[in-house]
């Protein structure tokens, strides 16, 4: 069973505008929610991450809305640039053991 | 160093050949986290260790996938007999105890041909 499903799989988004990637989570036991930014040919990279007892966290131009009873979480990205483009995962753990990860979410930002 | 370091960078080897790949944590951090990422998917759990010990082994696909950490610090991921269905980037991550400073190397791409 599939614990984090993301969408969607691939997104095209013109230089300024905002690019909202979703997930879904099943345990609800995960008490942490990071997204990554992934480069080809490197590895994952923290963008911002969210605890469940809150339901927005901003940083920059990088917004994560958390809706709980859901069991869904978002991230918004405001203002999108070429250089925002890669590919985009979201995860969610339980104490730090282990993450488990969406399958991702290509960005294209169009100049 | 600054990073996760991952060694060698790319790896290309016969079927049912042995492979080890080295992963070199961030100075300080005890826990260490192997991961799989396959073409196209997220990166997959494999074995976490909290310093020498393997805390959860849980991800490990078969008996032909083995893990070391010795000393608590370097990590060495072992493939028996590889097989084309292997081939992946394989991806080390570092952090403290807390969970804090969870850092990602940039990964073994490992083909089996």
């Amino acid at each position: 069973q599939q614990q984090v499903k993301q969408s969607p799989q691939s997104l095209i988004v013109q230089k300024g505008g905002i690019s909202i990637i979703n997930c879904a989570y099943e345990n609800t036991a995960f008490d942490y929610f990071p997204w990554y930014q992934q480069f080809p040919g490197k590895g994952p990279a923290l963008l911002i991450a969210i605890r469940p007892d809150v339901s927005e966290k901003k940083e920059g131009r990088f917004t994560i809305s958390f809706n709980k009873s859901a069991k869904q979480f978002s991230l918004h990205i405001m203002d999108s640039q070429p250089g925002d483009s890669a590919t985009y995962f979201c995860a969610a753990s339980y104490n730090f053991n282990k993450f488990y990860f969406g399958s991702g979410t290509k960005l294209n930002v169009k100049p | 160093g600054a990073g996760v370091s991952q060694t060698p960078s790319n790896k290309v080897t016969e079927k049912g050949k042995y492979v080890e790949l080295r992963c070199d944590p961030i100075s300080g951090h005890t826990a260490l986290y192997w991961y799989r990422q396959s073409l196209g998917q997220g990166p997959e759990f494999l074995i976490y260790f909290q310093g020498t010990g393997a805390a959860d082994d849980s991800g490990l696909p078969n008996d032909r996938f083995f893990a070391v950490r010795p000393e608590g610090s370097v990590s060495t991921l072992k493939i028996q007999r590889t097989e084309r269905g292997d081939s992946a980037v394989y991806l080390c991550a570092s952090s403290s105890r807390d969970g804090s400073g969870y850092t990602f190397g940039s990964g073994t791409r490992l083909t089996v041909v």
